[in-house]
This record gives structure tokens, sequence and C-alpha cells, in this order.
């Protein structure tokens, strides 16, 4: 089956920091690009990062550039998001998704991100 | 940034009537849109990408049409199951966006 499963998220406070993982299996994850997205509360779909199958390419929305990093270590079929210097405005629900000919095509169950004091 | 205006934000209907939902881009994507549905609780299921090819599984009374800047999603006849969340999503530039969603709830 293929599936894609998030952990690390939970409460943290401001400026704090929060490493994602997103665990792939049923497939050949080395082949894939992949994507994080988030959903604050009540909200939309925002896309957050993309990497590439080998990371040679990356891309990050310009609310998160230069304080998210994505990796990924294909060796160990796994996806990462470090979030640094976290803001009220980062709480949501983090996806993992497998991206592919342009569109998200598999997505994980999410991992709940809480930024408060 | 290309900015995708969904309409109506809440579409009001009964099992078995007919929905449409639109999806509007401020520039021309080609045919580079996706429409997704999303249940309360659940991530996002992807139903049409590419303007208006059924992703795996789909079942056909989901479809999608359009081209440039204005696109539509059509469900035939709705099923129980298929009041949810409807996103369109588009793939011609970085950053990839969303639109803010319609609603499709059961009068």
């Amino acid at each position: 089956e293929v599936q894609l499963v998030e952990s690390g998220g939970g409460l943290v406070q401001p400026g704090g920091s929060l490493r994602l993982s997103c665990a792939a299996s049923g497939f050949t994850f080395s082949t894939y690009e992949m994507n994080w997205v988030r959903q604050a509360p009540g909200k939309g779909l925002e896309w957050v990062a993309y990497i590439s199958s080998s990371a040679a390419i990356i891309y990050y929305a310009d609310s998160v550039k230069g304080r998210f990093t994505i990796s990924r270590d294909n060796a160990k079929n796994s996806l990462y998001l470090q979030m640094n210097s976290l803001r009220a405005e980062d709480t949501a629900v983090y996806y993992c998704a497998r991206y592919s000919y342009g569109f998200n095509d598999i997505w994980g169950q999410g991992t709940v991100v809480t930024v408060s004091s | 940034e290309i900015v995708l205006t969904q309409s109506p934000a809440t579409l009001s209907l009964s099992p078995g009537e007919r929905a449409t939902l639109s999806c509007r881009a401020s520039q021309s994507l080609s045919s580079y849109l996706a429409w997704y549905q999303q249940k309360p609780g659940q991530a996002p299921r992807l139903l049409i990408y590419d303007a208006s090819n059924r992703a795996a599984g789909i079942p056909a009374r989901f479809s999608g049409s359009g081209s440039g800047t204005d696109f539509t999603l059509t469900i035939s006849s709705l099923e129980p199951e298929d009041f949810a969340v409807y996103y369109c999503q588009q793939r011609t530039n970085w950053p990839r966006t969303f639109g803010q969603g319609t609603k499709v709830e059961i009068k």
C-alpha cells in the first residue's frame, strides 16, 4: 500500500524549533518529488516547500523562506521539514505529499504544529 | 503569484443534484489545474489533474473542464459522500497556489 506517515508535530513556543518527518512506503521514494503543504485551523491549503527527487532543486513559499528547510534521505525513504523561528501564524496541520506530474497525488494524514506560549 | 478564485464559497444542494464549481485564475494556466476534495479531519484527495483527467479510482460522476483562466468541476449527481470542501490548485508557476475552497453542503 502506498503510504505517507508524518510525525514530529507538537506544541512549541514562539521562536522555537521543530523537525517534522514523513515516512514513505509502498513506492520508490527516491524517484518522486515531494512537497510539504499546511492548513491553518479553519483555513485553506497553503503550499510550503518542494524538493526534487535528488534534492538538487528546492523551493519555498515566501512565508517560510529563511526559517524552514526541506530535506530528504532516499536511503531511509524519508522526507523532513526543519522549522526554526516559529511564529503563531505557523500553527497548522502539516501534510507531506507525493508530487507526480505537477500534482499532489498521495497525502499523509498530517501532523499538528501549535505555536503558542 | 497566481491567484485562484473559487466560487461560490458555499454550495447548498441535495443528494442527486448536479454541482458546478468554478475556479478562475489571475493569469493563463493552459490546462495545468487540479481539483482536490477534503472531508473534515481528513487529508485532501486528488480528484482531477490537468483540468480534465480523473485521478486513479475517482468515480465518473466527477468531471473537470476548462483551460486558460476559467475552470469547472462538475459532480453530475451528488452522493452523500461528496459533501466536502473542494480546492483547485495550479502547477503553472511557483509558488504553487490553491484556491480558497468551495464547501458543498447538504441543503
